[in-house]
């Protein structure tokens, strides 16, 4: 089956800090990625929609300036939470839509800011 | 305004009970109802269901999609402990953006 990762799969920044988050797709190339946060016991939230080559889409309420995603490639979109604060602390979990519609999770990076 | 409703929230139960897991939609333009299990990491794919009343079946797990009452069940008989985890229910419209809409997720335990 296709096989999605993301690195790092846990990371501790301090306030103020800029963490990246890579999401990579390995046997298949995704035009369009997806980037969820998850709180604990919470559903999925959708941020942002990422497309290769433009643009990403964010959902309303995600700042895009806080969040930033670059899909630089047709096998790797970056979420860059800058100036990361506690609240910023989460699970974030990426998402690679395959040619036949269906969408493979990455295993989801834990932020936590201290 | 698109939504995907599951119940109930949480569920516990004893290894061996059969459960039913709801979901139900408002979604314009469906295209597909997909179902994920999710234990300390990111969901892992159980189901995809796009046509009314044929039953998808994984050993103990099935499922089926009611598109004129617009929801889904997942049945889970003889549960074991392994099944414990939060079962997501979401629905692929055909815009575009190809992006999905998440239920609330309901959270099984199964006590021994």
């Amino acid at each position: 089956g296709a096989v999605v990762s993301q690195h790092p799969s846990r990371v501790i920044c301090k306030s103020g800090t800029s963490v990246k988050i890579e999401c990579r797709s390995l046997d298949f190339q995704a035009t369009t990625m997806f980037w969820y946060r998850q709180f604990p016991k919470k559903s999925l939230m959708l941020m942002a929609t990422s497309n290769e080559g433009s643009k990403a889409t964010y959902e309303q309420g995600v700042e895009k300036d806080k969040f930033l995603i670059n899909h630089a490639s047709l096998t790797l979109s970056t979420l860059t939470v800058t100036s990361a604060h506690p609240e910023d602390s989460s699970f974030y979990i990426c998402s690679a839509r395959s040619q036949g519609g269906e969408q493979y999770f990455g295993p989801g990076t834990r932020l936590t800011v201290t | 305004e698109d939504k995907v409703v599951q119940s109930p929230l949480s569920l516990v139960v004893h290894e061996g009970d059969t459960v039913t897991l709801n979901c139900s939609y408002e979604v314009t333009n469906f295209r597909s109802l997909l179902w994920y299990k999710q234990e300390k990491k990111a969901p892992t794919f159980l189901f995809m269901l796009t046509s009314s009343g044929i039953e998808k079946k994984s050993g103990r797990l099935s499922s089926i999609l009611d598109k004129k009452e617009l929801f889904s069940i997942l049945n889970i008989t003889a549960t074991q402990t392994g099944d414990s985890a939060i079962y997501l229910c979401a629905v692929a419209p055909t815009s575009g953006t190809y992006k999905y809409i998440f239920g609330t997720g309901t959270r099984l335990k199964v006590l021994a």
